[in-house]
């Protein structure tokens, strides 16, 4: 039930784009992006709740295909500030609230 | 605000000891929720809570139990630690209903078990 992302991890030079991908093998209800910085909590990047649906955050934004269950997560021009582990969670329909993640893509921006 | 708030934030056990994990927010949120954290893993759920008085069993509940006290209150108890618990647990909460929307962590609970 857990999703899978890919790519596992990923080096980037600054300004370079990135795409990471999170799929299930579930219907989706929802599905969330988080990016958690080394030694510390996840911090909450977007949530998409209905398939097809994009949104964006400052460069950074995602898409949810339902059809495929699966979400991607864009990175464009990237920054510095972008390096870390960015979580996919997912949440399938009429099970409560329980919100699952990927195992992480390790994402390490360079200058 | 404090938002969600978790103590304590490191412990050593030695195997069979138990311990309980607090976890409390502030932001009137219906559901709760404890993860564990391992290298490679991501994040795993070990148990959630969508409402006062109400638990469910995520992926990896064995050797854990948790306790709904209150709306504000979620915690998670270890009976008889085990070094395989040696992990970073983190607390979040959340609102639920007619729209889910994003979790809330804590800052983690760093626990070693020898």
């Amino acid at each position: 039930q857990q999703p899978v992302q890919s790519p596992q991890a990923v080096i980037l030079r600054e300004g370079e784009d990135a795409v990471i991908n999170c799929s299930s093998s579930k219907a989706l209800y929802s599905v969330h992006w988080y990016r958690q910085k080394h030694g510390e909590a996840p911090v909450f990047l977007m949530i998409l709740l209905k398939g097809g649906e994009q949104k964006g955050h400052e460069k950074i934004s995602a898409s949810f295909n339902e059809k495929k269950q699966q979400s991607s997560l864009y990175l464009t021009a990237s920054q510095l500030s972008y390096s870390g582990t960015y979580f996919c969670g997912t949440e399938i329909r009429n099970q409560g609230g329980k919100l699952i993640f990927g195992q992480g893509t390790e994402l390490s921006v360079k200058p | 605000n404090a938002g969600v708030t978790q103590t304590p934030k490191f412990q050593v056990l030695k195997t069979g000891q138990s311990m309980t994990l607090q976890c409390a927010q502030d932001m009137n949120h219906n559901s709760m929720y404890w993860y564990r954290q391992d290298p490679g893993m991501g994040l795993r759920l070990i148990y959630y809570s969508a409402s006062e008085g109400t638990t469910d069993k995520g992926e990896v509940p064995n050797g854990y139990n948790v306790s709904r006290l209150n709306k504000r209150e979620f915690s998670l108890r270890l009976e008889s630690a085990a070094p395989s618990q040696t992990s970073v647990y983190f607390c979040a909460s959340r609102r639920t209903g007619p729209a889910n929307e994003k979790l809330f962590f804590g800052s983690g609970t760093q626990l070693s078990v020898l």
